[in-house]
């Protein structure tokens, strides 16, 4: 079984500081990880993923996350804050051995900027 | 390329009511999830289909909830009857397979059950 854990549910941070929203996973197999943002009243939006290639992973709007097997963590980071970075962001995890297997989210991380 | 599309965006229903929501995918999207999240937390996954065959319902309420994608295109979830605890926002969202992890997210149906 597949399962996420986000540590703290609202992260605030000065624009142009360091954004860092934890995530740590628990999967029997080798898992697959994702950061998802929603912006209010929008769906989900694709960060990253993580499908067991390079570890550390580039996404857009310059987060990125690195795969770290031995804390079992999959944290998102970006170097400095924009306004607009302030939205709610999920990590979920997907088994990689099955492809009928289902996405699990974490509760989510509220990210507000202040200015 | 046109998003997810989902309607309504807001529906206010009185408990015990029924009612649909629907949702038309991505054009070519083989694979339509519906996602029921409830305030602060994360996306729940209610059911996936293939086409227009189930792969995965186990988190569906059957004894309330209903989905069909009759031509393996567009999808309805309805909801009959409400209760309080169904107050959320319904997510659609599709991929091209179900071995394509990257799924596109329509904006939501959000409910209120009074």
């Amino acid at each position: 079984a597949q399962s996420v854990t986000q540590l703290g549910s609202h992260v605030s941070v000065s624009e142009g500081a360091l954004v860092l929203l934890r995530c740590n996973y628990s999967s029997s197999v080798p898992p697959y990880l994702f950061w998802y943002v929603q912006y209010p009243n929008q769906g989900l939006q694709l960060l990253l993923k993580y499908t067991s290639a390079a570890t550390l992973v580039k996404g857009i709007n310059g987060f990125e996350a690195e795969f770290k097997k031995s804390e079992t963590s999959f944290h998102l980071t970006k170097p400095s804050a924009h306004m607009s970075d302030a939205a709610e962001y999920f990590c979920a995890v997907r088994a990689s051995v099955s492809s009928a297997s289902k996405i699990i989210f974490g509760s989510g991380t509220r990210l507000s900027i202040r200015p | 390329e046109a998003g997810v599309a989902q309607s309504p965006r807001y529906k206010i229903i009185e408990k015990r009511q029924s009612v649909a929501f629907w949702c038309n995918p991505i054009s070519g999207h083989a694979t339509l999830y519906w996602y029921q999240q409830i305030l602060g937390q994360g996306p729940k996954l209610l059911i996936q289909f293939q086409n227009n065959g189930v792969v995965d319902d186990s988190q569906l309420p059957k004894d309330r909830f209903s989905a069909e994608r009759l031509k393996g295109v567009d999808s309805t979830l309805k909801i009959q009857p409400a209760k309080l605890e169904d107050s959320a926002v319904y997510l659609c969202a599709s991929s091209f397979s179900r071995d394509r992890e990257t799924q596109y997210f329509g904006p939501g149906t959000r409910l209120l059950v009074l």
